[in-house]
C-alpha cells in the first residue's frame, strides 16, 4: 500500500532553521519531490531527489535516504514569506505518479 | 511564457448539475495531471495524462468523474450530477516527460456545490 507522514503543524522564529521530516511508503519509487503552497495559491516545485542525499538550493536544502524511506526539508534563514504549506511528494506506482499528503503548515513568527 | 490556466477560476452550481472544467497547460508539456484539494486538506491525485498514452484514471472517485485531453493539449474534466462534497478546488498540472518532473500548477477552479 501507500502512506505518508509529515508533522501537520510547525513553528518557528525569523532566522531560524527548520527541518520538515517525511517518511513514505509506495511501490515502485522514483524519488521525492518538495512542493511550496502559499495560502490561497498553487502548489509550485521546491526540489526533487532522486538519489540518496543533500540537495541545495539557496536556503533550502532537501534530503533523501532511500533505505529508509526517508526525507527532509530544511529552511535556513526563516523569513516571514517562507510561511506556507511543505507537501513531500514520493513518486511511485507503475508511472511515477506523484503521492502528496496533507502537508505540513509551517508557521514563521517574527 | 504562459503557464498553466485554467477556466473559469470559480464556480457555483446547483446540486445534481453537470460541470465542465477546463485547462490549458504549458505548451510542449506531454504530461497533464488534474488534482482536487479540499479546504485544508493535502492534493488528491485525480487523473494523468502521458502523450498519447491511455490516461491513469487511477484516482478518480467515482464514474460521474471522467476527463479528457483533445490533441495533447488543452482538457476538460467533467463532473456529471455534482454533490456537495465535490466541492473543492480543483488543480490542473502539466510537466515535461515523466510525472516526477516539475510539475507546474495552474490557479486552480474553486467549485462550490450547494
Amino acid at each position: 500500500g501507500q502512506s505518508l507522514e509529515q508533522p501537520s503543524e510547525v513553528t518557528a522564529v525569523e532566522g531560524a532553521i527548520v527541518q520538515i521530516n517525511c517518511t513514505y511508503q509506495t511501490s515502485g519509487f522514483y524519488g521525492l519531490s518538495w512542493y511550496q503552497q502559499h495560502d490561497g495559491g498553487a502548489p509550485t516545485f521546491l526540489s526533487y531527489n532522486a538519489l540518496d542525499g543533500l540537495e541545495e538550493t539557496g536556503r533550502f536544502s532537501s534530503f533523501l535516504s532511500r533505505s529508509d524511506s526517508y526525507g527532509y526539508l530544511l529552511l535556513q534563514e526563516l523569513q516571514m514569506k517562507d510561511s506556507a504549506s511543505y507537501f513531500c511528494a514520493p513518486s511511485g506506482g507503475s508511472q511515477g505518479n506523484l503521492i502528496f499528503g496533507k502537508g505540513t503548515k509551517l508557521s514563521v513568527k517574527p | 511564457g504562459a503557464g498553466v490556466s485554467q477556466s473559469p477560476s470559480n464556480k457555483v452550481t446547483e446540486k445534481g448539475k453537470d460541470v465542465e472544467l477546463r485547462c490549458d497547460p504549458i505548451s510542449g508539456h506531454t504530461a497533464l495531471y488534474w488534482y482536487r484539494q479540499s479546504l485544508g486538506q493535502g492534493l488528491e491525485f485525480l487523473i494523468y495524462f502521458q502523450g498519447n498514452s491511455a490516461p491513469d484514471k487511477s484516482g478518480l472517485p467515482s464514474d460521474r468523474f471522467s476527463a479528457e485531453r483533445t490533441g495533447g493539449s488543452v482538457s476538460t474534466l467533467t463532473i456529471q450530477r455534482t454533490q456537495q462534497e465535490d466541492s473543492a478546488v480543483y488543480l490542473c498540472a502539466s510537466s515535461l516527460g515523466e510525472a516526477y518532473n516539475e510539475q507546474f500548477f495552474g490557479p486552480g477552479t474553486r467549485l462550490t456545490v450547494l
